[in-house]
Parts: C-alpha cells; structure tokens; sequence
C-alpha cells in the first residue's frame, strides 16, 4: 500500500516565526488532507489538497502530485497553533485514508 | 449543519467484554470510515461503509466488526476486548469516494 512520511516529527517555534511542515507519499493519490489533531483528539480539517495551492489566512498548502509531496505553510505562528498536524492520502475508490506519523508543533510564547 | 457524532465519547471496559461505538456522518454523507489511532501505531484504517456495504477493510482481526444502517449511521463492535484495544476510535464521514472527509471527536476505550 501507499507509504506517507511526514517531517519534521517534531519542531519547536517561538511565537511570531514560520514552518514548513512536509508529507512525502509513495504512489499517485487521488485524495489529500491535511488535519490538525486538537488536544482532546479530534482531527480538523485544514486543507483538502490533492493537487495545486490553497490558502486559509496564515495557512496555506501546496501539493505537487507528480513529484509526490505536499507541504503545508504556517505563517506568524500562534501558542494556538500548538499540537499535531497529520497529512492522510487516499489512492483507491472509496474513502480509505492513509496516515502519516505526523508532526508534533509546539509554539513557545 | 450538524458535524460527525460519536458516541459514547469515554468509555472504560474489561478485558474479554465487548463494546459497541455508535457514529452518526453528517447529514447526506453515505460513506462512513472508522479508524483506530494508538501511541504506538499511528492512525490505522479499521473499515469502510457506504450504502450499508463495506467496501473496504483494513488489516484487523475479526474481532473487529461493523455495519451501517439504512440512515447511514455506523456502529462499530469489538469483541473479546484484549487490553492493545484501548485507543482513540475515531469515524470520518464523506459523500462518496475520494472526496474531502471530516471527522468526528472519537470515542476513547480504555480496557482494564
């Protein structure tokens, strides 16, 4: 099956600096998500992003499906940016995702 | 428009007990997926429903089991719960295929 990486597993910012949050798949996708996972677990929608650029006022996404990988923009981050950002992939008819291990942001005021 | 509905949202049961998790998609949704996330294997794909068919499994034993009814609705079961079953159980909801999925607040099973 399709193998998803995310990286950096963990980064560390101070309030006010940007990141660049990677996921790199392993085969062509159909269906891309970004989800920020809150601290009570539940997964939100970010970006749904199989191909091209989006933004959403300091986030914004980039996939480029040819060379298999999306990245996601965080820009003048927030203490309230602070948890895990997971990208899930979706190459089959249906709605299986594919998970990456995410990363894990903390934002130091 | 009422989002993706879990319930119970905690739970707490013995080994060897079965358990039954309950997800309601969002209205017009057909496809309802549910997914297991633990601190030692990540976000793993359980199964998928659509139109009270599953149309897709994930690699788990068949202690895992699901159906969905007519509305939609979705109810997953685990059997004979072994204490590697505790975890975040979490259901995602979409139209049909590979389009956006969203996500309800998840059901955490802690087995004793």
């Amino acid at each position: 099956g399709i193998q998803v990486e995310q990286s950096p597993p963990d980064l560390i910012l101070q309030e006010g600096a940007n990141s660049t949050l990677r996921c790199n798949f392993s085969d062509s996708v159909n269906n891309l998500q970004w989800f920020h996972q809150n601290p009570w677990g539940q997964l939100i929608n970010l970006f749904y992003i199989p191909s091209g650029t989006k933004q959403n006022g300091r986030l914004s996404a980039t996939t480029v499906a040819t060379e298999r990988y999306s990245l996601l923009y965080i820009s003048s981050s927030q203490t309230t940016d602070s948890g895990v950002y997971f990208c899930a992939c979706g190459v089959t008819s249906g709605s299986r995702l594919t998970f990456g291990e995410g990363t894990q942001l903390t934002v130091n005021p | 428009k009422a989002g993706v509905t879990q319930t119970p949202r905690y739970l707490i049961k013995t080994r060897g007990q079965q358990v039954t998790l309950s997800c309601s998609p969002i209205s017009g949704h057909r496809s309802v997926s549910w997914y297991q996330q633990t601190p030692g294997q990540g976000l793993q794909f359980l199964f998928e429903y659509f139109s009270e068919t599953q149309r897709n499994k994930g690699n788990f034993p068949g202690r895992f089991s699901g159906r969905q009814f007519s509305n939609s609705r979705s109810e997953m079961n685990v059997s004979t719960l072994e204490l590697g079953d505790s975890a975040l159980y979490l259901c995602a909801s979409s139209t049909e295929g590979l389009t956006e999925a969203f996500f309800g607040q998840g059901t955490r099973l802690t087995v004793v």
